[in-house]
C-alpha cells in the first residue's frame, strides 16, 4: 500500500527555520518525482516544490524560492523540505503528493507566530 | 505565471442534480491538466489526470473534457459524498498553479 506521511511541521517564530520530511513507503520512491502543495486552511492549494527521481532538478513558486529547499534521500525513502526565513504567510498544512499527484499525504501544519 | 480560473466559486445542488464545472488557463497547457476532490479537513484526492483520464476507482459519472484552455469536469447524478472543494492544476508550465477551487454545497 502506497503511503506519504509528513512531519516536522509546528510553530515557530517569524525569521526562523523548520524542515518537513515526508516518509514514503509502498512504491519505488526512487521512480517518482515528489512534489511540496501548501494550503492555509479555508483557502486554495498552492503548488510550492517539485523535485525529479534522483533529487538533481529542482523547481519552486516564487513565493518561496530562495528561502526553501527541497531535497530528498532515496535510500531512506524520505523527502525534505527546508523552509528558512519563514514569515506568517508561509502558515499553511503542507503536504507531500507522488508523481502526477495520485497520493498524498496527510499533511502537518506549520504555524509561524511570534 | 499561467492563472487557473475555475467557474463558478462555489455551486449549491441537490442529490442527483448534474453540475459542470469549469477550468480556464491564462494560456494553453494542452492536456497538462488535472481535477482533484478535498473534503474539509483531507487532503486533496485526484480524480482525473492528463485533461480526461480517471483515477482508479473513481465512479462513472464523473466525465472530464478539454484541452488548450478550456476544461470542465462534469458529475451526474450527486451523490451525498460528491459535495467537496474541487480544484484543477496545471502541470505544463512551472510553476504549477491550482484554480481557487469550487466548493459544492448540498441545496
Amino acid at each position: 500500500e502506497v503511503q506519504l506521511v509528513e512531519s516536522g511541521g509546528g510553530l515557530v517564530q517569524p525569521g526562523g527555520s523548520l524542515r518537513l520530511s515526508c516518509a514514503a513507503s509502498g512504491f519505488p520512491f526512487s521512480a517518482y518525482w515528489m512534489h511540496w502543495v501548501r494550503q492555509v486552511p479555508g483557502k486554495e492549494l498552492v503548488w510550492v516544490s517539485r523535485i525529479n527521481s534522483d533529487g538533481t532538478t529542482t523547481n519552486y513558486a516564487d513565493s518561496v524560492k530562495g528561502r526553501f529547499t527541497v531535497s530528498r534521500d532515496n535510500a531512506k525513502n524520505t523527502l525534505y523540505l527546508q523552509m528558512n526565513s519563514l514569515t506568517a504567510d508561509d502558515t499553511a498544512v503542507y503536504y507531500c503528493a507522488r508523481g502526477l499527484w495520485d497520493y498524498w499525504g496527510p499533511g502537518t501544519l506549520v504555524t509561524v507566530s511570534s | 505565471d499561467i492563472q487557473m480560473t475555475q467557474s463558478p466559486s462555489s455551486l449549491s445542488a441537490s442529490v442527483g442534480d448534474t453540475v459542470t464545472i469549469s477550468c480556464r488557463a491564462s494560456l494553453g497547457v494542452g492536456s497538462d491538466l488535472g481535477w482533484f476532490q478535498q473534503k474539509p479537513g483531507k487532503a486533496p484526492k485526484r480524480l482525473i489526470y492528463a485533461a480526461s483520464i480517471f483515477q482508479s476507482g473513481v465512479p462513472s459519472r464523473f466525465t472530464a473534457s478539454g484541452s488548450g484552455t478550456e476544461f470542465t469536469l462534469t458529475i451526474s447524478s450527486l451523490q451525498p459524498e460528491d459535495f467537496a472543494t474541487y480544484y484543477c492544476l496545471q502541470h505544463n508550465n512551472y510553476p504549477y498553479t491550482f484554480g481557487q477551487g469550487t466548493k459544492l454545497e448540498i441545496k
